[in-house]
């Protein structure tokens, strides 16, 4: 079956710009993240939805990020006035839902953000 | 906080050596424990995972097992092929109360296997 697909697989934007990455999760899986890979800082957790619950926002680095997931599938993670520390490859992974174990989470390939 | 500590890399052998990658990590919990491994323009995979102490995860050839008393997950194989070269990714997970089992990973080792 299709896995967690993203889009765009690259995107190159100037500083000051607002930039919106899309991530389209396994069907059936209600449980999305966000990471970010970069070369200081490493794999690092941004964002969690789970079904309709309120997301988990503690792993947002600034106001700048912010992220919603609609219908409970789709979702949009837009970076505001990019900066050139944003510059990076933002992963999402989608689960089926905990229940008391983690699940697998499927990674995507990534959207590569270089903010120039 | 959580946090993953794995060897710097890179690490090069040649095909067929014994490959140990060392994980250690800190956490407030009784956290899961995985290898991720990322091959050559490919997303991230789960190569394998424990779930408590003691546990044998395994897949590939791929060994680790999960110590409680020196928190520590090390990567192992007994013998490497050229197919093996790739970043691997150390990660913990740990719910600490919610439904949020976001990962926490290490740096990365860079594998090379030579011929």
């Amino acid at each position: 079956g299709a896995g967690v697909s993203q889009s765009p697989s690259n995107k190159v934007t100037e500083k000051g710009k607002d930039v919106e990455l899309r991530c389209d999760p396994i069907s059936g899986h209600t449980a999305l993240y966000w990471y970010r890979q970069s070369l200081g800082q490493g794999l690092e957790f941004l964002i969690y939805f789970q079904g309709n619950s309120a997301p988990d926002k503690s792993g947002l680095p600034s106001d700048r990020f912010s992220a919603e997931r609609t219908g409970g599938s789709v979702s949009t993670l837009t970076i505001q006035r990019t900066q050139q520390e944003d510059s990076a490859v933002y992963l999402c992974a989608s689960s089926l839902a905990a229940g008391g174990v983690p699940y697998e989470q499927y990674f995507g390939p990534g959207t590569r953000l270089t903010v120039t | 906080g959580n946090s993953v500590t794995q060897m710097e890399g890179p690490v090069t052998l040649s095909e067929e050596a014994f490959l140990t990658i060392n994980c250690t990590y800190t956490a407030t919990g009784y956290p899961s424990l995985f290898w991720y491994v990322q091959y050559p323009g490919e997303g991230l995979q789960l190569l394998l995972k424990a779930t408590k102490a003691d546990d044998k995860g395994s897949n590939k050839g791929f060994e680790a097992t999960y110590r409680k008393e020196t928190t520590s997950f090390h990567l192992e194989k007994g013998s490497v092929q050229v197919s093996d070269s790739a970043v691997y990714f150390c990660a913990l997970s740990f719910n600490s109360g919610g439904s949020n089992y976001k990962l926490t990973f290490g740096k990365g080792t860079l594998l090379t296997v030579n011929p």
